[in-house]
């Protein structure tokens, strides 16, 4: 009953860092997406996987690239971290059937 | 700009009273929405979903209300319970497309 699992649960980077965000579900789910959450913004989409093989950008993926591994996994990766980074990311998939998302329980991450 | 909205950041309600949240869409090619609950340091859960061509969901004490040519819907929670406590937020998506818009959320807050 794993669903998405996200790594680590906890970063903080400098400036200029790099670091790769994991996520893995085990639902066998097509569709795989990247948000991050800031105060006041709800759910901001970075990027998403519609299938094993394509990624998408979505509304923010500004500083942001993203490695769909397979089907399971779908990682995202800061390149060069900057303060306007520091954010809760969340991993989710898609259960194409009833249209739903399940999230991660998602990524804290403080950039200085 | 952001299509799906909800303008009250909070709400705070009595131990078996009625919750009401508001969720308001301006993306007329949205046809199927959702609310997710969220808890602290953990990842959105969906709650309940409707279709367009319905214009009521009930499911327990959680009631989603559609009303289309206002583009609005509303999350009734009756009764509320402390266990209610948490961020609410209202999702939409159009027809066939992989991605959902959210709402910046609304804080529910149950007094004993």
């Amino acid at each position: 009953n794993a669903g998405v699992t996200q790594t680590p649960k906890f970063q903080v980077l400098k400036t200029g860092q790099s670091m790769t965000l994991q996520c893995a579900q085990d639902m066998n789910h097509n569709s795989m997406y990247w948000y991050r959450q800031d105060p006041g913004m709800g759910l901001r989409l970075i990027y998403y996987s519609a299938s094993e093989g394509t990624t998408d950008k979505g509304e923010v993926p500004n500083g942001y690239n993203v490695s769909r591994l397979n089907k399971r996994e779908f990682s995202l990766r800061l390149e060069s971290a900057a303060p306007s980074q520091t954010s809760v990311y969340f991993c989710a998939s898609r259960e194409v059937a009833k249209n739903i998302q399940y999230f991660g329980a998602g990524t804290r991450l403080s950039v200085l | 700009d952001q299509q799906v909205k909800q303008n009250s950041p909070s709400l705070s309600v009595q131990e078996g009273r009625i919750s009401i949240l508001n969720c308001d869409y301006t993306n007329s090619m949205f046809d199927y929405f959702l609310w997710y609950k969220k808890y602290p340091a953990e990842g959105p859960t969906f709650l309940i979903s409707i279709s367009s061509i319905k214009d009521k969901n009930e499911d327990g004490r959680f009631t989603v209300f559609l009303n289309k040519s206002a583009k609005h819907l509303s999350l009734h929670i009756v009764p509320s319970q402390p266990g209610d406590s948490a961020v609410y937020f209202c999702a939409a998506s159009a027809l066939n497309d992989y991605k959902l818009s959210f709402g910046a959320g609304t804080t529910v807050t149950v007094r004993a």
